[in-house]
């Protein structure tokens, strides 16, 4: 069975720290792995991760690949309080089938 | 429009009533996901469409769940004889092709609540 594992589950930070979310993946046929940021309903993109070691950025956030050992990590840096939200990991499968496996999320409070 | 349109975006309804969701992909988008989430819990697959492809169905958690989606645009998720465990956030997202490295984009969702 398929499966995506984020780690920690909760974690509150104040402004201004570092913060490191993990997730892992068991999944068969695997193609890429995604990140979202969820506030309220509806998810935002954040990266998609396709090739291993290879790290991209965006301003604060960055997040890397690791498809040996099956996990990725997304980094926030100097957080804020806007980045108080639910960020959810995916994993897809290739071959255009079954779409994506998602984590349960990592709720993170940034508090001022 | 520019994103993804999901309709009603709140929906209170009696226990054993059916109810239809509506999602409006992005012009253009071939692949049509439907999602859940339950308080507490992480985005469930529910159903994929891919073009005029048969539909991937292996998600929906039960008979009283099914889906369409027509000329291969809108797309229409109903829940007949709805019970209180169907309480959830239903999330529509579409890409341009599936597994072809494209991202999904998300609706706002509908928030179901089965009282």
């Amino acid at each position: 069975e398929d499966k995506v594992v984020q780690s920690p589950l909760s974690l509150v930070v104040h402004e201004g720290d570092t913060v490191t979310l993990n997730c892992s993946y068991e999944v068969t046929n695997f193609r890429s792995l995604l990140w979202y940021k969820q506030e309220k309903k509806a998810p935002t993109f954040l990266f998609m991760l396709t090739s291993s070691g290879i790290e991209k950025k965006s301003g604060r956030l960055s997040s890397i690949l690791d498809k040996k050992e099956l996990f990725s990590i997304l980094n926030i840096t100097a957080t804020q309080t806007g980045d108080s939200a639910v960020y959810l990991c995916a994993a897809l499968k290739g071959g255009g089938a079954d779409g994506l496996t998602f984590g349960k999320g990592t709720h993170l409070i940034i508090q001022p | 429009g520019a994103g993804v349109s999901q309709s009603p975006s709140n929906k209170v309804t009696e226990k054993g009533k059916d109810v239809e969701l509506r999602c409006d992909p992005i012009s253009g988008h071939t692949a049509l996901y439907w999602y859940r989430q339950s308080l507490g819990q992480g985005l469930e697959f529910l159903i994929y469409f891919q073009g005029n492809s048969a539909p991937d169905k292996s998600g929906l958690p039960s008979d009283r769940f099914s889906a369409e989606r027509t000329g291969g645009s809108v797309s229409t998720l109903t829940i007949q004889r709805t019970q209180q465990e169907d309480s959830a956030v239903y999330l529509c997202a579409s890409s341009l092709v599936w597994g072809g490295g494209t991202e999904a984009f998300f609706g706002q969702g509908t928030r179901l609540t089965v009282v």
